[in-house]
Parts: structure tokens; C-alpha cells; sequence
């Protein structure tokens, strides 16, 4: 079985500049998770999709960060523009169901300079 | 809105003991599962083990177990046997469950184990 999959691994993009993040989570599953992590913390939920519907988005910055999952499949998340403080991994992360663990993809690494 | 602590930033411990980590939560819900996965130093997170609020037993899952007070709301996790590999950051994790749809997977700050020779 295929797990999560994330492009790119690694960005480097300077500050005020856009920059974008594909996830295709693992077949079937319903349940969608972004998530920040910055240098020594825990993931931060940004988002959370059920199917292509939005769960829970408390936590994304709307006025620059944006995500979709249009088909209900992949997802792709959006900064624009970008500050320095968004220096850190992106997690990508699916669910079967309720109450399931959830698999999470290698990550991209994004530096701001 | 729920929340993990762990408040072992840093744990060491001896290659073939034992070591707890522990892991308090707090919220006011009753439906509710807790996770612990594993970030190695290359990065990815790791699925070790579920308890759900209304299990009766503590889940074991080979050398791992977790210790569920649910009075005290904690969710530590007991490694036996500790191995050199084990080395990495151990994350405790949260969902709310209710009418069947999980909400929201939280995490606490992590806490970093290190196995010695």
C-alpha cells in the first residue's frame, strides 16, 4: 500500500514570495490533516478535511495561507505571500475513519529567507 | 478546545530498561482517542499506539503500552526493553469523537528520548 505522498521535499523561497504544497493521501482515506511543524515543537493542526469538505480550519492564518481538496483526493496548500516565521515542515497527514491512526507523509521542508 | 502536556522535554535512558513518558490531556469531553507516534531524526512521524476513551484495557502493542489513568487524565507511554533505535521524539496526541466523525488530531510539545550504550 502506498503511504502518503508529498512534493516538494524541500523550498527555499525568499519572503513576500508565493509557494504551494501537494499532498495525495493514502487510498480511500476520507480524512485530511495539514499541519505546521516548527523547530522543536509539536505538529500545528492548520487543517483538517473530511472528504472535500472543510473540518477545521481554526488555526490557518486565512489571510495568506489557502487549501483545497477539490476532488476530495489530494490536497494542495498555499502561502502567499510568505514570512519568514513560515519557516518550517508541512506535514501532510490521512485517516481511514474516526478514531483511526493517522499516516503521515516525509514532509517539505520550507525555509523562508 | 482540548490540550496535551508533556513535560519531559528530555528523557534518557539505558539500552534494555524500561522508560515512561508521560503525557496529561485535558477536556471536557467523554468520547476520545489518544495516540503516541515517533519522529526519528529523519522526520517522519510514526504510528506506535491508540487507546480510545471507553477502552477498558491499556493497549499494548509489542514493547510499547500505554498507561491510561483516566481519572488523572494521563496517557504515558511505556517503552520495555528500550533499543538504541528507539532514539527519536515521541509525540502524544488527541481527537475528539463525536457523532462518529474524529476532530481535530492535537499534539503535545514532544518529549525527546535518548537510548545510551
Amino acid at each position: 500500500e502506498a503511504g502518503v505522498a508529498q512534493s516538494p521535499r524541500y523550498k527555499i523561497i525568499e519572503k513576500r514570495q508565493s509557494v504551494a504544497f501537494w499532498c495525495n493521501p493514502i487510498s480511500g482515506h476520507a480524512t485530511l490533516y495539514w499541519y505546521q511543524q516548527i523547530l522543536g515543537q509539536g505538529p500545528k493542526l492548520l487543517i483538517q478535511f473530511q472528504n472535500n469538505g472543510v473540518v477545521d480550519d481554526s488555526q490557518l492564518p486565512k489571510d495568506r495561507f489557502s487549501a483545497e481538496r477539490l476532488k476530495g483526493v489530494d490536497s494542495t496548500l498555499k502561502i502567499q505571500p510568505a514570512k519568514l516565521e513560515d519557516s518550517a515542515v508541512y506535514l501532510c497527514a490521512s485517516s481511514l475513519a474516526a478514531n483511526t491512526e493517522a499516516f503521515f507523509g516525509q514532509g517539505t521542508r520550507l525555509t523562508v529567507v | 478546545a482540548q490540550k496535551i502536556t508533556q513535560t519531559q522535554p528530555g528523557m534518557f535512558v539505558q539500552e534494555k530498561e524500561a522508560v515512561t513518558l508521560d503525557c496529561t490531556y485535558d477536556t471536557s469531553d467523554q468520547s476520545y482517542g489518544l495516540f503516541w507516534y515517533k519522529q526519528p531524526s529523519s522526520g517522519e512521524m510514526i504510528f506506535l499506539i491508540y487507546q480510545g476513551s471507553y477502552d477498558e484495557q491499556n493497549a499494548t502493542e509489542g514493547r510499547y503500552s500505554l498507561n491510561f489513568q483516566k481519572a488523572r487524565k494521563s496517557a504515558n507511554l511505556v517503552i520495555s526493553a528500550s533499543q538504541l533505535g528507539d532514539s527519536a521524539m515521541y509525540f502524544c496526541a488527541m481527537t475528539l469523537i463525536s457523532s462518529g466523525s474524529a476532530r481535530q488530531l492535537t499534539f503535545g510539545s514532544g518529549t525527546q528520548l535518548t537510548v545510551l550504550p
